[in-house]
């Protein structure tokens, strides 16, 4: 069974740009999360979609969004891209009416210069 | 609120020795705790989880984890560390019990393994 499958692996953005990340969901999993790992902040929650309605948000500005499509793979849009943005992205994924594994994909590294 | 705390940033064993990495956390419901696993440059690998079911888990690679409500505790151990454990450590509780989906983490434990 593939896992959850990330992309791209890396992304180089320069400050003010926009920034697109995706992710698929282990098939039959029907909840993505989206995590950030930044240095010296550790892993934070972004976001929760589920059958494609945002179900959740982290303490995380507007410029942070995303969406869920039908076949349940998400994207990741950070606007206005800041220095502090640069970090490993991860994306998550757990079957319909879960509430507790989440199983996580590689992650897509952001570096904003 | 949900949190944990692990002690130790850095945790270092000889190769055959026990390993134990501490995790301690707060939850006002009973909590569904969790151990991942990242390697250099990957994503996180479930060890595994505790969801109010025995309260010695048994994960992957031989590690194991107790539940010990009394001590708000969730201690990793593995009776003998191997080089390939070399990783960092992940405790994780879920918020509010799973109500809201949202994994809350902990610092994390980089575990080196000595020859």
């Amino acid at each position: 069974e593939a896992g959850v499958t990330q992309s791209p692996t890396h992304l180089i953005k320069t400050r003010g740009q926009q920034a697109t990340l995706r992710c698929s969901p282990i098939s039959g999993h029907t909840s993505v999360y989206w995590y950030q790992q930044a240095l010296g902040l550790g892993l934070q929650f972004l976001l929760w979609y589920d059958e494609g309605e945002e179900r959740n948000r982290g303490n995380f500005p507007p410029r942070f969004s995303g969406r869920q499509f039908p076949n349940y793979s998400s994207e990741l849009n950070v606007n206005a891209l800041e220095l502090e943005d640069s970090a490993l992205y991860l994306c998550a994924s757990s079957p319909l009416g879960s509430t507790d594994t989440q199983y996580f994909g590689p992650g897509t590294r952001l570096t904003v210069l | 609120a949900q949190s944990v705390t692990q002690l130790g940033s850095h945790v270092s064993v000889s190769e055959g020795a026990l390993v134990l990495l501490r995790c301690n956390y707060s939850s006002s419901v009973p909590p569904y705790l969790f151990w991942y696993v990242q390697y250099p440059n990957q994503g996180l690998q479930l060890l595994l989880k505790y969801t109010s079911a025995a309260t010695l888990v048994k994960g992957i690679n031989d590690f194991e984890a107790e539940f010990k409500k009394s001590e708000t505790s969730f201690h990793l151990t593995k009776p003998s560390a191997h080089m390939s454990d070399a990783a960092e450590y992940f405790c994780a509780v879920s918020d509010e019990g799973g109500a809201t989906n949202k994994l809350i983490f902990g610092t994390g434990t980089l575990l080196a393994v000595q020859p």
